[in-house]
């Protein structure tokens, strides 16, 4: 089946720095895309959404990058803080068995602001 | 506005057993879509309920069935418990209306199977 997939498991940066983090996804006929936050003991929180139509969004210093040629996505944090610390999901919002719209979620990226 | 809440926050079950969980939808939304997510894993798509029908399912048996009420609540009940069922049930529920809504999680409950 169609998955989603991150490049890396793990990421560290210095407080104050830029994080980005990747995502690759496999269906070519995936039209929305949403990055999730999730908190220890949380569920996902909603961060930023994209659809297929557009390249790039912007929201309060996150920003989403789509290339539909290489099937990938990106989230930038700007000036990354110790609330950022969390697993990041990106997840493609497609069409189930029935005419729900599901989730597919990747496995995700620790986030880890250092000091 | 109320979020979602689900109930309750922890479980523990023994394989064989039966476990329902309950989850209370936003206010305002009527879809709601039910997610396990195993330690490490991203969540996995288990179905969804409109107008307290199942009208998508993921790649789960039969002994994962569900209800959604005239308020919009939901239940997930698992029959013959397995191990590999330990993980955290989220439930997610979204506004009426368009085909890319937003889903807004709840807590989760986390379910143990011994």
């Amino acid at each position: 089946g169609e998955s989603v997939g991150l490049h890396l498991p793990t990421l560290s940066v210095q407080e104050g720095d830029n994080s980005i983090i990747n995502c690759a996804y496999s269906n070519s006929a995936s039209d929305y895309f949403i990055w999730y936050k999730q908190e220890s003991g949380k569920g996902p929180q909603f961060i930023i959404d994209i659809r297929s139509n557009m390249d790039k969004r912007q929201g309060q210093r996150v920003t989403v990058l789509l290339n539909k040629t290489v099937k990938h996505l990106s989230l930038q944090i700007a000036a990354t803080q110790p609330g950022d610390s969390a697993v990041y999901f990106c997840a493609e919002n497609g069409l189930s068995s029935g005419s729900a719209r599901q989730l597919t979620f990747g496995s995700g990226t620790q986030l880890t602001v250092l000091p | 506005e109320t979020g979602v809440t689900q109930s309750p926050t922890h479980l523990i079950k023994t394989r064989g057993q039966q476990v329902t969980l309950r989850c209370s939808s936003q206010s305002g939304h009527n879809t709601v879509s039910w997610y396990q997510q195993a330690l490490g894993q991203g969540p996995q798509f288990i179905f969804q309920y409109y107008r307290e029908e199942e009208n998508g399912r993921g790649n789960f048996p039969p002994r994962f069935s569900g209800l959604q009420f005239p308020n919009y609540s939901s239940e997930l009940n698992v029959n013959a418990l397995e191990l590999d069922d330990s993980a955290l049930y989220l439930c997610a529920s979204s506004p009426p209306g368009q085909s890319y809504n937003e889903q807004f999680f709840g807590p989760g409950t986390r379910l143990t199977v011994l």
